[in-house]
């Protein structure tokens, strides 16, 4: 059981690019969500959807669209990559209030 | 917004040592959970408290839910190096437009020295 899955680990863009964060869950839940996380200030949620269909913006979605087509899959686009898009990003799915994390991808703009 | 201050922001403990660390919020929560993120991972979910004034134990963890619904403790017993790593609190408040959505505090961050 793979859980949440987040490919790239590692990116590095160049400012103006654009890219997609991929996230796919095979726990079957309908929340999933969108974080980034920066030294010192916590993860700060950025998209999140309540299920296949919906989506909402979080606290920081400035710079970021997500979309869901199925209840597996919450890719996160950068349309186009600015220095303080620099950081970890996490996906997670969520039971209830228990979120389920993937391993992050490491994003650097320059 | 919902704001979490947890404290301390960081902690350098001999192996051995008890650790305690908190939460505390400006608004009310249905649940708290305490996460641990080790180096180059995802945030693990270590214990989620859904009834104030509940207070629970995995190992050698063992995290309440304050009474006020506003805060929320964790204690580490005997540490041992693979303790070290980031803490995070998180509340949940199922409500509303909140409902799903966490927020965190912005860490505790834990060395132990063996």
């Amino acid at each position: 059981n793979a859980g949440v899955t987040q490919t790239p680990k590692f990116q590095v863009l160049k400012t103006g690019q654009s890219m997609t964060l991929q996230c796919a869950q095979d726990m079957n839940h309908e929340y999933m969500s969108w974080y980034r996380q920066d030294p010192g200030m916590g993860l700060r949620l950025i998209h999140y959807s309540v299920g296949a269909g919906i989506t909402d913006q979080g606290e920081v979605p400035n710079g970021y669209n997500v979309s869901r087509s199925t209840t597996e899959d919450f890719p996160l686009r950068l349309l186009s990559a600015a220095p303080s898009q620099t950081s970890v990003y996490f996906c997670a799915s969520t039971n209830g209030p228990e979120a389920f994390f993937g391993q992050g991808t490491r994003l650097t703009v320059v | 917004g919902q704001q979490l201050n947890q404290s301390p922001q960081s902690m350098f403990i001999q192996e051995g040592e008890d650790v305690s660390m908190n939460c505390t919020s400006s608004s009310i929560f249905n649940t708290w959970l305490w996460y641990k993120q080790d180096p180059g991972e995802g945030p693990v979910l270590l214990i989620a408290l859904y009834k104030a004034g509940e207070l629970t134990s995995n190992g050698r963890l063992t995290a309440q839910f304050g009474i006020t619904r506003k805060d929320s403790f964790l204690n580490i017993s005997a540490s041992i190096p693979s303790d070290v790593g980031i803490y995070f609190c998180a509340g949940h408040y199922a409500g509303g437009t909140s409902y799903g959505k966490l927020t965190f505090g912005q860490g505790t961050i834990l060395t132990v020295h063996p």
